[in-house]
């Protein structure tokens, strides 16, 4: 089955912890990113992946780390991570970067930071 | 630049009846938009595309939406809501992908 998955779904963890989100897709895609969604802010991006060893910043980046050394991994990693981080997370993947392609969505990564 | 806004935070229906989702958008050339949904707990669904081919969109589970490049808008329509349409719903443009804000469906009974 085509998917994006994301672990874990579900994380709570204290100021300063470093931590690691992973996201993987078995579609073979070229373009990956990470999103985070608030409420009355919708999805706003954090990080993308042109393909393997291209990444570049989104609209967010601040506070966040990411890396694309295999095609189908795209880690999101917060080395310092702060209350203001806390957030729902959406990993995607799409064929290619191109706007008239589909973006598939992984299920979510909730991160509460105390 | 982009940029997409939805002008309804939340909208109520009654089941039956016709849901309207309203969105403008801007870009300096030629976009690309889709709607997308979300259901409660769940990751986000395409539910259609407009990349300039025919203007009025016709996507998954009955919606569709209409390309009108005078108004700046392409907003999402359905004739009859169904109680399962209930979810939040997600205007983007482009290749950057930029979301608007959302606006969340609720179903009346």
């Amino acid at each position: 089955e085509a998917q994006v998955t994301q672990n874990p779904r579900y994380l709570i963890t204290v100021t300063g912890k470093k931590l690691t989100v992973t996201c993987s897709q078995n579609m073979n895609h070229e373009y990956m990113s990470w999103y985070r969604q608030d409420p009355g802010l919708g999805l706003r991006q954090i990080y993308y992946s042109m393909n393997v060893e291209v990444t570049d910043k989104g609209d967010v980046p601040e506070g966040y780390k990411v890396s694309r050394k295999e095609k189908r991994n795209f880690p999101l990693i917060l080395e310092s991570p702060s209350p203001n981080q806390t957030s729902l997370y959406f990993c995607a993947s799409s064929l290619l970067a191109l706007g008239t392609y589909e973006q598939y969505f992984g299920p979510g990564t909730r991160l509460t930071v105390t | 630049a982009q940029s997409v806004t939805q002008l309804d935070s939340h909208v109520s229906v009654s089941e039956g009846t016709p849901v309207l989702l309203r969105c403008n958008y801007s870009s300096s050339y030629s976009p690309s938009l889709f709607w997308y949904v979300q259901h409660p707990n769940k990751g986000l669904q395409l539910l259609l595309k407009y990349t300039s081919a025919a203007t009025l969109v016709k996507g998954i589970n009955g919606f569709e939406a209409e390309f009108k490049k005078s108004e700046t808008s392409f907003h999402l329509t359905k004739p009859s809501a169904h109680m399962s349409d209930a979810a939040e719903y997600f205007c983007v443009v482009n290749e950057k992908l930029t979301f608007g804000t959302g606006t969340r469906l609720t179903i009346i009974p």
